[in-house]
């Protein structure tokens, strides 16, 4: 079976800080995605990333698939508290079906 | 609008008493889900659908029943729900399922709340 953990579980930071949450498995995966969950609604995609050591930015935010294709970050630069959220990160398995992460629950602080 | 509809959006329900969970998707997609959410244990997948008339057993599949008979629709049943199956329940679509290196979006829905007594 293969498994996703993230860390850490909880973060609380103050707006302007940096900060990196990571997703690891002992599996490889083809590909890794990351959503982030409000509360009150479903998960949003924020990205894909597919080849190992691909390194993706969507504004304040980086992703990175490992080398190996068995980990990946989030970093975020200079923190806001829009970006408070629950971050899931999600692979599709050897079937045809998909593993999420238990999530990094992360809050801003203004 | 592009969306994913589920309903209800809450529901209580005593042990024993079958009930329905409908989800909709309108992007003409493939392949469908539905998850439940428990606290610290993320997203587990119960059942998907890779077409019409297609479906196969997720993470966690006991105790629940789908169906798709049309691509838009991928209901979800609780045969005779037990209070373990208190939960948030998520219904998701993508154009196609996982395949090679193409993992495409899921689109989730707003969630269905279901308490069982």
């Amino acid at each position: 079976t293969q498994l996703l953990e993230q860390s850490p579980q909880f973060l609380s930071i103050q707006e302007g800080e940096n900060l990196t949450v990571y997703c690891n498995s002992s599996s490889v995966f083809s590909s890794l995605q990351w959503y982030r969950q409000e509360p009150g609604e479903g998960p949003v995609l924020l990205v894909t990333v597919v080849t190992g050591g691909e390194v993706k930015k969507l504004k304040r935010l980086t992703f990175q698939f490992g080398d190996a294709r068995k980990d990946s970050s989030l970093h975020i630069t200079a923190a806001q508290p829009g970006d408070t959220g629950l971050y899931l990160c999600a692979g599709p398995t050897m079937g045809q079906n998909f593993v999420f992460g238990p999530g990094t629950r992360l809050s801003v602080l203004p | 609008e592009a969306q994913v509809t589920q309903n209800p959006r809450y529901l209580i329900t005593v042990t024993g008493k079958k009930l329905t969970v409908t989800c909709s998707q309108n992007m003409n997609h493939e392949y469908m889900s539905w998850y439940r959410q428990d606290p610290g244990l993320g997203l587990r997948q119960i059942y998907y659908s890779m077409n019409v008339e297609v479906t196969d057993k997720g993470d966690v599949p006991e105790g629940y029943k789908v169906s798709r008979k049309e691509k838009r629709n991928f209901p979800l049943i609780l045969e005779s729900p037990s209070p373990n199956q208190t939960s948030l329940y998520f219904c998701a679509s993508s154009l196609s399922p996982p395949r090679g290196l193409a993992a495409y979006t899921q689109y989730f829905g707003p969630g269905t709340r279901l308490t069982v007594l």
